[in-house]
């Protein structure tokens, strides 16, 4: 039984640029978490996904932006990239939202700007 | 209020010696407090987890000390053995936005 995957596993972009991490929940799970943790920090939850719906959104400003597809995939979409946007980007699934203890998290995309 | 405090930032234990974490919160609407485990490169692991209505659980070498009223929970590791060496973070999740706050992280190194 596949984990939580992500892709892709490392990528550079400059400042300006737009940039789109995917992530493919672990399999009987329908609620996506996606987090940003910066080096030497614990995650950060940025927005949860379920049934297609951003549900919840912590505080991240509207250049980070997501999408839940009929699978349950994910996407995560980053506009206008800032040297601070650099972090490791998280996708966590769940059963289902209301039962979220059971949260798996991905390997993580690492994202470098320059 | 939503913040999660964590200490230490790092630790280092010898080989069977006992490694303990701390955390403190302040948001009373946290329900669930779950740590987890992360080696270099790989995404954080669940290890252990308490509710607030159990003072103490245990799995294995890993237990959690919960202690409501002064809103702090701990992690004890008995034994502990190199292959425990990685970043642990403790968590705590709200009842109704069942989002995850995350401490700082400790790095943890344990000695042979």
């Amino acid at each position: 039984d596949a984990g939580v995957t992500q892709s892709p596993t490392h990528l550079i972009k400059t400042r300006g640029q737009q940039v789109t991490l995917r992530c493919s929940p672990k399999s009987g799970h329908d609620t996506v978490s996606w987090y940003q943790q910066a080096l030497g920090q614990g995650p950060q939850f940025i927005f949860q996904y379920y049934e297609e719906e951003e549900r919840q959104r912590g505080n991240f400003p509207d250049r980070f932006s997501g999408h839940q597809f009929p699978n349950y995939s994910s996407e995560l979409n980053v506009n206008a990239l800032l040297l601070g946007d650099s972090a490791l980007y998280l996708c966590a699934s769940s059963p289902v939202l209301t039962s979220t203890d059971t949260q798996y998290f991905g390997p993580g995309t690492r994202l470098t700007v320059l | 209020q939503q913040q999660v405090k964590q200490s230490p930032q790092s630790l280092i234990v010898q080989k069977g010696g006992i490694s303990i974490i701390n955390c403190a919160y302040e948001n009373t609407a946290f329900d669930y407090f779950p740590w987890y485990q992360q080696f270099p490169g790989k995404g954080p692991a669940l290890l252990i987890a308490i509710r607030p209505d159990v003072s103490e659980k245990k799995e294995g070498r890993f237990t959690i000390s919960f202690n409501k009223s002064a809103k702090q929970f701990s992690l004890h590791i008995m034994d502990s053995q190199p292959g425990d060496s990685a970043t642990y973070f403790c968590a705590a999740r709200d009842n109704y936005g069942q989002n995850f706050v995350f401490g700082p992280g400790t790095r943890l190194s344990v000695l042979p």
